[in-house]
């Protein structure tokens, strides 16, 4: 089944703990990005990669950083997370297909961060 | 730069009725359009998209959308809600002209549905 997971899909944490939200896709989709949803203001880009070893900031980059060593793993690194980087993340990935109207992007089922 | 405006954060309709979500994009190039809809703890799930085809788009679950360049708009319409058509709904605009890269999302409209 084609699928993006994320893991773990819950979390509480304290601030200034270091964290990983990993993120993968089984289509071999190139590009990859992350998300977070907040109430209000819909979703905003955090960071995105167009293949392997190629990333670039998002909207809300800061106090963020992301890595993709392979093409279907995607993690989101919070090195030092703060309260107000609790919200929800999303994955999300697609095809790098210029003029495919097919092609869309798959969205995965979300982690809930807490920081405290 | 692209942005996206939701009009109404809260729509609420009875069971059967006209379902009407409002989305105004702006863009300074052909954008492609998309509507997700987010059921309660739930990731997103595609609606439809314009990619620059027709501009009466059909999506899943009877929805459907018209692309207006005059308006900027892309409304999402239903001709008669349902129960499970309860949930939050998204516009997104991608002006890069392609179905990939950043997706700019509007604030949401939650969509309630009375019996």
């Amino acid at each position: 089944e084609a699928q993006v997971t994320q893991n773990p899909r819950y979390l509480i944490t304290v601030t200034g703990k270091k964290l990983t939200v990993t993120c993968s896709q089984n289509m071999n989709h190139e590009y990859m990005s992350w998300y977070r949803q907040d109430p209000g203001l819909g979703l905003r880009q955090i960071y995105y990669s167009m293949n392997v070893e190629v990333t670039d900031k998002g909207d809300v980059p800061e106090g963020y950083k992301v890595s993709r060593k392979e093409k279907r793993n995607f993690p989101l690194i919070l090195e030092s997370p703060s309260p107000n980087q609790t919200s929800l993340y999303f994955c999300a990935s697609s095809r790098r297909t210029s003029g495919d109207t097919k092609e869309t992007q798959f969205f995965g089922p979300g982690t809930r961060l807490l920081v405290l | 730069a692209q942005s996206v405006t939701q009009l109404g954060s809260h729509v609420s309709v009875s069971e059967g009725a006209l379902v009407l979500l409002r989305c105004n994009y702006s863009s300074s190039v052909p954008p492609y359009l998309f509507w997700y809809v987010q059921y309660p703890n739930q990731g997103l799930q595609l609606l439809l998209k314009y990619t620059s085809a027709a501009t009466l788009v059909k999506g899943i679950n009877g929805f459907e959308a018209e692309f207006k360049k005059s308006e900027t708009s892309f409304h999402l319409t239903k001709p008669s809600a349902h129960m499970s058509d309860a949930a939050e709904y998204f516009c997104a605009v991608n002006a890069g002209g392609t179905s990939y890269g950043k997706l700019t999302f509007g604030q949401g409209t939650i969509l309630t549905v009375h019996p």
